[in-house]
């Protein structure tokens, strides 16, 4: 089975634009959640979705959003970007009721 | 809130030698789950081991193990035998029933030939 994928692998954008990260689970799962892990820090949750419903939330302002779709893939929308949103984002599944999530590879993303 | 911390930014072992990383949490809760990540320079997020906190056996998987003092909240990674691929950045984690993981800062681990 394929893993999680999570495209595009990098991208550059300029201070107030806005930006649509895109993540596959692994096939059978119905959960989604992202984080975002500034350089030399450890990864921090944003969201979970399970069943396209959102089941938590970071602390993370509302310039981040996101969305599950039937397919349980999922995209994470940043609007008005800051040169702090520049980070790796992880995008992990897992399955209903698993405690085990694996992880993309991730979208390195950097605002100049 | 539930905290992480990982004291050792940054540590060396000898190849073949074995290594103990530290990890330390803070919860209220009483059910919950600890993880040790590996993270390689490819990014890609490996789980290395896991813990659930009502299982008082400690967890191996091969070269890895844990050390799991649930009174005292510590949950140390020992990796035996190590090779120069377990270099990476290592990352303690830590899960309760809503599925949000809460990661420390991590530490490098170097591996010396």
């Amino acid at each position: 089975d394929a893993g999680v994928t999570q495209s595009p692998t990098h991208l550059i954008k300029t201070r107030g634009q806005h930006v649509t990260l895109r993540c596959s689970p692994i096939s059978g799962h119905k959960s989604v959640s992202w984080y975002q892990q500034v350089l030399g820090q450890g990864p921090q949750f944003i969201f979970q979705y399970y069943e396209k419903e959102e089941r938590g939330r970071g602390n993370f302002p509302d310039r981040f959003s996101a969305r599950q779709f039937p397919n349980y893939s999922s995209e994470l929308n940043v609007n008005a970007l800051l040169l702090g949103d520049s980070a790796l984002y992880l995008c992990a599944s897992s399955r209903q009721n698993s405690y085990e999530q694996y992880f993309g590879p991730g979208t390195r993303l950097t605002v100049t | 809130a539930q905290t992480v911390t990982q004291s050792q930014p940054e540590m060396s072992v000898q190849e073949a030698e074995t290594v103990t990383l530290s990890c330390t949490y803070d919860t209220s809760e009483s059910d919950y789950y600890l993880f040790w990540y590996k993270q390689p320079p490819s990014r890609q997020m490996i789980l290395v081991i896991r813990q659930e906190a009502y299982k008082q056996q400690n967890a191996t998987e091969n070269r890895f193990s844990v050390n799991f003092q649930k009174a005292a909240k510590s949950f140390s990674l020992k990796i035996s035998d190590s090779q120069l691929g377990d270099a990476a950045m290592y990352f303690c984690a830590y899960m309760n029933r809503d599925d949000k993981i809460i990661f420390g800062k991590g530490t490098r681990l170097h591996i010396l030939p």
